[in-house]
């Protein structure tokens, strides 16, 4: 079965610098991989998602996360974070003709001042 | 702008007690979701349907059952409410095969369920 490890579970960072998330997905063909955030009492949202072409996807807030099929990751970035980047984020897998989602368990990213 | 609606926001409700929980969406989308989420365990399946009066069993079905007699509305019920499935409980859709791609799952924001 496909499965989805987000490495972390909670990043602390200060506000202005910049972080990673890291997320790995079982080797498989014709994976399509999703970041969803999830802002505090709230559901979760589609930040970006890779389905093919550009190894670098990029979200509207900054966020943005490369492909890369020889490690099998999907990391996801920003050089500068906001207080309002605060929230879970989560990574998903998609495989082949399986249209359902897999999660990963979810890091939580909490941005200081 | 597209919703997926879960009816109650907190829900308490006693150990043993038959609990349902409603999710609605306007998308036309043929499939819905519930999946519960725990910290540290993230988001687990529990049922899936693709079409009307269809479902499948997700990661987790033990002790919830679910209905899907219109397209636009997947009910979770918990047949006899136990202080393990506190939980908070998130209900999404997403269109189906390829297209789903394209859009991703649309999630309500979540039923946060206590037994007691």
């Amino acid at each position: 079965a496909q499965s989805v490890t987000q490495l972390d579970s909670q990043v602390p960072v200060f506000e202005e610098a910049p972080v990673e998330l890291r997320c790995n997905y079982s080797s498989s063909v014709s994976v399509y991989l999703f970041w969803y955030v999830q802002y505090p009492n709230q559901g979760l949202q589609l930040l970006l998602k890779y389905l093919s072409g550009s190894t670098l996807v990029e979200s509207i807030n900054g966020f943005e996360a490369e492909f890369n099929k020889s490690q099998t990751s999907f990391h996801l970035r920003k050089p500068s974070v906001h207080i309002s980047d605060t929230a879970e984020y989560f990574c998903a897998v998609s495989r082949g003709s399986n249209y359902k989602l897999t999660f990963g368990k979810g890091t939580l990213l909490t941005v200081n001042p | 702008d597209v919703k997926v609606t879960q009816s109650s926001r907190y829900l308490v409700k006693r150990t043993g007690e038959k609990v349902f929980l409603e999710c609605v969406q306007d998308m036309d989308h043929e499939n819905m979701f519930w999946y519960r989420q725990d910290p540290g365990l993230g988001l687990r399946l529990i049922y899936f349907s693709y079409d009307v009066k269809m479902k499948e069993k997700g990661d987790i079905p033990e002790g919830y059952s679910v209905s899907r007699e219109k397209k636009e509305r997947f009910s979770l019920i918990l047949e006899s409410a136990s202080t393990n499935q506190t939980s908070m409980y998130l209900c999404a859709s997403s269109l189906a095969q390829v297209t789903m791609l394209q859009y991703g799952y649309t999630f309500g924001s979540g039923t946060r369920l206590t037994v007691v």
